[in-house]
């Protein structure tokens, strides 16, 4: 595909479920990131990789939050027993550069709904 | 924590006219974006500045940047209805190339 895809769409979880969100960058996008997007808000910073190396998780709210990417391709952000503040819009993006000052490009994004 | 706020938060203007919308940041930048968000859609890139410059172009789209003032601002000229979004500024923290803060955007909102 031509764009950022993330999957699924949609997600209802309930309280204490774990889920598993996926995002396929673009095709030789070095670094890869996640957010979250509450409502009304702008994005907010979860997590950041360059190539499969995770190199700042500084916006993971808890330890239930995890993130990986072994191949240094597609992306897998993991929520353990999650909570109904964890119910946002979880965004992804890809960029071709090793650096910032490049345009990121943004997945769909994955609605998550915890009852 | 978010580095970059907008203002207005809202905006409602006549098709044709002009819409400004402005960004204040907290610490010095190494390059200042804006994005566009639609409702219910994903947000896209709409144009990137760098510390070095003060005005740039794309399109209907001029964004400038002072440094000296922390602030940038996005001029949409001869709005349409299409233009009805979300627009987000963006900034890098200098020193930090892998990581850009967004603010809470500015919801913009084109009238027939």
């Amino acid at each position: 595909g031509a764009g950022v895809s993330q999957s699924p769409r949609y997600k209802v979880a309930k309280r204490g479920q774990d889920v598993a969100l996926r995002c396929d960058p673009i095709s030789g996008h070095v670094s890869l990131f996640w957010y979250q997007q509450a409502l009304g808000q702008g994005p907010e910073f979860l997590t950041y990789f360059q190539n499969e190396a995770q190199l700042d998780k500084s916006g993971l709210p808890s330890d239930r939050f995890f993130a990986e990417r072994p191949e240094g391709s597609v992306s897998t952000l993991k929520i353990q027993r999650t909570q109904q503040e964890d119910s946002a819009v979880y965004l992804c993006a890809s960029s071709l550069a090793l650096r910032g000052g490049y345009e990121q490009y943004f997945g769909p994004g994955t609605r998550l709904t915890v009852t | 924590s978010q580095q970059g706020e907008e203002d207005p938060q809202a905006l409602s203007i006549q098709e044709g006219e002009n819409a400004t919308m402005n960004c204040s940041y907290k610490t010095s930048i190494n390059n200042l974006q804006w994005y566009r968000q639609n409702s219910g859609r994903g947000l896209v890139h709409l144009i990137l500045i760098r510390s070095n410059e003060r005005e740039k172009h794309s399109g209907r789209l001029r964004v400038t940047l002072d440094t000296s003032k922390k602030s940038s601002s996005l001029l949409i000229t001869a709005s349409r209805a299409a233009d009805t979004a979300s627009y987000f500024c963006a900034t890098d923290a200098s020193g930090r190339d892998d990581k850009i803060i967004f603010g809470k955007g500015t919801r913009l909102h084109i009238l027939p």
